[in-house]
């Protein structure tokens, strides 16, 4: 069975421009984590999708970034314009339940290999 | 905003030795926590969890205590080996957040 995949493993852009990252969850898994690095700190999230709903978008950093996961499969994310802080390492994770308050359920979330976003 | 955060950026220890990684988290109202190891290049692998209910729980060569009164979590791993080298990272996951990382560094 596949793991969760990210791509691009690795994308330098311009200040200025736009990137848009993907992530491919692990087939049946309805929650999507999207997460990042930035300049080795600690690992803060972004968003929680469940299907192809927004369950918590309080981590999103400013409406440069914009998350998509229509369909409820795979998700992308939009930074557009990049700025030179959005350099880091973006992970997605996914699972089959819900990493979050329910408890009994199968929580184990599995993260994928991550881009590395590099503005220069 | 609430935290989790570890004690220690790096941990240096021999092959064959024990290694005890510390974490520290802040919200009182969290049950349910997960350790991660993330090796160069790769993404965080889940190691083992432990919920609130809990203040021990064992797998192969990991332990994870939980200290609910002094919010206080730790990884230890026994007869460390150099594949255990990696980034080792605490997870409070009610708000999935991680802290900044512990680097494990296993001397042969």
């Amino acid at each position: 069975e596949a793991g969760v995949t990210q791509f691009p493993s690795h994308s330098v852009i311009e200040k200025g421009q736009t990137v848009t990252l993907r992530c491919d969850p692990i087939s049946g898994h309805d929650n999507l984590y999207w997460y990042r690095r930035v300049m080795g700190k600690e690992i803060k999230f972004l968003l929680h999708f469940v299907k192809e709903s927004k369950q918590d978008e309080s981590g999103m950093p400013n409406n440069r970034f914009l998350a998509e996961r229509t369909g409820g499969t795979y998700s992308t994310l939009k930074v557009q314009p990049a700025e030179l802080e959005d350099s880091g390492v973006y992970f997605c994770a996914s699972s089959q339940g819900w990493t979050g308050r329910l408890i009994g359920v199968n929580t184990e979330a599995f993260f994928g290999q991550g881009t590395r976003l590099t503005v220069v | 905003g609430e935290s989790v955060g570890l004690h220690l950026p790096t941990l240096s220890v021999q092959e064959g030795d024990n290694s005890i990684i510390n974490c520290a988290y802040s919200n009182s109202a969290s049950d349910y926590f997960i350790w991660y190891k993330q090796e160069s290049g790769k993404g965080p692998q889940f190691i083992i969890d432990i919920r609130s209910n809990m203040d021990k729980r064992q797998g192969q060569r990991v332990t994870v205590l939980l200290n609910k009164t002094v919010k206080h979590l730790s990884l230890q791993i026994a007869a460390t080996q150099p594949g255990d080298s990696a980034v080792y990272f605490c997870a409070d996951n009610n708000d999935m957040r991680f802290g900044a990382g512990t680097r494990l560094t296993v001397k042969p």
